[in-house]
């Protein structure tokens, strides 16, 4: 059975950067397509994007251009999403979600077909002055 | 970009009664690539139903997923007072971003 751990809570100050770690075990993590959630307090969720280590493709939302950067240690198993110039917008608990293994690779560089089956803990980001 | 508008925002029913939470999308979800999450206070969002209809594994048959197009239902036949949450449907078709609804919150 597969399982996502993330790292703990971070508190953070305007301007800064926040990189948060995501650890599977079970499953073969290369073949993994791993996203990036977000919630604000008292919010929805918010995908922000997706890294894709068989294929060394990652791809993200929009309004995260320039800010966001997932990467991944196949060695391991652990995938990171670093995000910079941080806002108090981006207060929130961030979550990274494992894609169903009946995902199918699009050329463009993403995934799709399937859901998220197995999500991590969340981990709490307060950003502050 | 697919947006999804869920409804009704709050739904208020007691145990034992029926639910019908409703996902509208923005335009057509190609190959049924649309799935429904519970996320209980504190927790992260559970899978329950996925490829509209389908089941995802330990969830109880008294879930069920329906529609196509850009018309989708997930109907909870009879509440348990465990299914109080929040429910989102999302879309994961076959471009990103895999837009989720703003949630239906699901109270007694």
């Amino acid at each position: 059975q597969v399982q996502l751990v993330q790292s703990g809570a971070e508190v953070k100050k305007l301007g800064s950067s926040v990189k948060i770690s995501c650890k599977a075990s079970g499953g073969t993590f290369s073949r993994f397509a791993i996203n990036w959630v977000r919630q604000a307090p008292g919010q929805g969720l918010e995908w922000m994007g997706e890294i894709i280590p068989l294929f060394a493709s990652t791809n993200h939302a929009e309004k995260f251009q320039g800010r966001v950067t997932m990467t991944a240690d196949e060695s391991t198993s652990t995938a990171y999403m670093e995000l910079t110039s941080l806002t108090s917008d981006d207060t929130a608990v961030y979550y990274c979600a494992k894609v169903g293994e009946g995902y199918y690779y699009h050329s463009s560089g993403y995934s799709y077909g399937d859901a998220f089956d197995i999500w991590g803990q969340g981990t709490m980001v307060s950003v502050s002055s | 970009e697919i947006v999804l508008t869920q409804s009704p925002g709050t739904l208020s029913l007691s145990p034992g009664e029926r639910a019908t939470l409703s996902c509208r999308a923005s335009q057509s979800v190609s190959s049924s690539y649309l799935a429904w999450y519970q996320q209980k206070p504190g927790q992260a969002p559970r899978l329950l139903i996925y490829g509209v209809s389908r089941r995802a594994t330990g969830i109880p048959d008294r879930f069920s997923g329906s529609g196509s197009g850009t018309d989708f239902t997930l109907t909870i036949s009879r509440l348990e007072p465990e299914d109080f949450a929040v429910y989102y449907c999302q879309q994961y078709d076959d471009s990103p971003p895999h837009t989720f609804g703003q949630g239906t919150k699901l109270e007694i």
